[in-house]
């Protein structure tokens, strides 16, 4: 059972390149979720999605792009990569999103760096 | 607004010794509430989670939390820390305030474990 697969593990881009992250899960989990992680600031929602084909903004949206045309898949796109975008991103998944004690799934991370 | 605070961005122990990692919750609604940890170059993975019933809460790797309603805290114990608890540990809140679950994480709490 692999969980949450996260590709790639590591990524360098130059300032206007853009690149999809990928997320899949084999757990049939309904909610998937982005999230980057900072020094100093913990993790912080960028997207999610509830179902196939309903996806929100989280708390950090701005430059990224989702969609989730599968269950099993959720990839993040950054369409013109800026140097504010270098972080750790973590993809997550759990069974329902409407049920309290459901809890998240990580992937292990890609870590982005932008030049 | 939901808040999550947590007290101490690093804590140092020596093997053997007991693990206090504080944190502290601002929540208008009753919340769940939850600990992961974070090995280096992993995702986040669950300790353990409180939903409203027994207020003591037990988890993996002989960690535990107590739920106090009147000092709005969840803290992290452990009688006896082991080397490979070295780790960062997230406090986290839910809240389910727009019909969808609301998470806000801590800032974490760096473990140090010392032979």
């Amino acid at each position: 059972n692999a969980g949450v697969t996260q590709t790639p593990k590591f990524q360098v881009l130059k300032t206007g390149q853009s690149m999809t992250l990928q997320c899949a899960q084999d757990m049939n989990h309904e909610y998937m979720s982005w999230y980057r992680q900072d020094p100093g600031m913990g993790l912080r929602l960028i997207h999610y999605s509830v179902g196939a084909g309903i996806t929100d903004q989280g708390e950090v949206p701005n430059g990224y792009n989702v969609s989730r045309s599968t269950t099993e898949d959720f990839p993040l796109r950054l369409l013109s990569a800026a140097p504010s975008q270098t972080s750790v991103y973590f993809c997550a998944s759990s069974y329902s999103a409407g049920q309290w004690d459901s809890p998240l799934h990580f992937g292990n991370g890609t870590r982005l760096t932008v030049t | 607004a939901q808040s999550v605070t947590q007290l101490d961005s690093h804590v140092s122990v020596s093997e053997g010794t007991p693990v206090l990692l504080r944190c502290n919750y601002s929540s208008s609604y009753s919340p769940s509430l939850f600990w992961y940890v974070q090995h280096p170059n992993k995702g986040l993975q669950l300790l353990l989670k409180y939903t409203s019933a027994a207020t003591l809460v037990k988890g993996i790797n002989g960690f535990e939390a107590e739920f106090k309603k009147s000092e709005t805290s969840f803290h992290l114990t452990k009688p006896s820390a082991h080397m490979s608890d070295a780790a960062e540990y997230f406090c986290v809140v839910r809240t389910m305030n727009t019909g969808f679950q609301k998470l806000v994480f801590g800032t974490g709490t760096r473990l140090l474990v010392s032979p």
